[in-house]
């Protein structure tokens, strides 16, 4: 299918380590969003690439978190020196249209990431 | 910050009830959306409302966003297992979350059979 995929599924790494999520939009959308969801929680924004634009990473929780969007398409959420309560699933969407007044559009979400931290 | 409070957190019922649950906000959207999510996977869009008042029937689902536009209900008429999942309210805002997009915690329903 054509959908978000996400790799890896499921990470499992060890206190202070660095972790790379990938994302792989739908082809043809603009824009891509990372998401972190804690165990039976809804989604915290994490950050927001839209075209050429400079990202908005206004919901990067610390300075250990940043993501990149090469070429337009796919993204890498990188996490370095991994804690404990960076354990969640980090989920990736992609939409077509750009937000606006009176305007809407469909973000279309991949399967996520488990990361786990030991 | 724009903030959307959804209840009940947690519903179990069986199947062939009916039931209703809400999103609630003190501030005001220009559009709502609802998703729903199963384990292991994305949200999955159900719905978009623009306009306050507005009704939309999506089968045995019924969403109605309040007139204010700072509300909105989702109701399930003679739920069915498949329902089960995590219901997902997220309204639009400029100066909300991702390009104006804020979501909720979340209402976990499951339908027992």
């Amino acid at each position: 299918g054509a959908g978000v995929s996400q790799s890896p599924s499921n990470k499992v790494t060890e206190k202070g380590k660095d972790v790379e999520l990938r994302c792989d939009p739908i082809s043809g959308h603009t824009a891509l969003y990372w998401y972190r969801q804690s165990l039976g929680q809804g989604l915290e924004f994490l950050i927001y690439f839209q075209g050429n634009s400079a990202p908005d990473k206004s919901g990067l929780p610390s300075d250990r978190f940043s993501a990149e969007r090469t070429g337009g398409s796919v993204s890498t959420l990188t996490i370095q020196r991994t804690q404990q309560e960076d354990s969640a699933v980090y989920l990736c969407a992609s939409s077509l249209k750009v937000w606006g007044a009176g305007a809407y559009n469909e973000q279309f979400f991949g399967p996520g990431t488990r990361l786990t931290v030991l | 910050t724009q903030l959307l409070e959804q209840s009940p957190q947690f519903l179990s019922i069986q199947e062939g009830e009916n039931l209703t649950v809400y999103c609630n906000s003190s501030s005001v959207f220009s559009s709502l959306q609802w998703y729903r999510q199963e384990p292991g996977e994305g949200p999955v869009l159900l719905v978009t409302v623009v306009t306050g008042g507005e009704v939309k029937k999506l089968k045995r689902l019924t969403f109605q966003f309040g007139d204010a536009r700072k509300d909105s209900s989702l109701h399930i008429t003679a739920a069915q297992t498949g329902d089960t999942g995590l219901y997902l309210c997220a309204g639009y805002s400029s100066g909300g979350g991702a390009d104006g997009l804020t979501f909720g915690k979340g209402t976990h329903l499951i339908i027992q059979p």
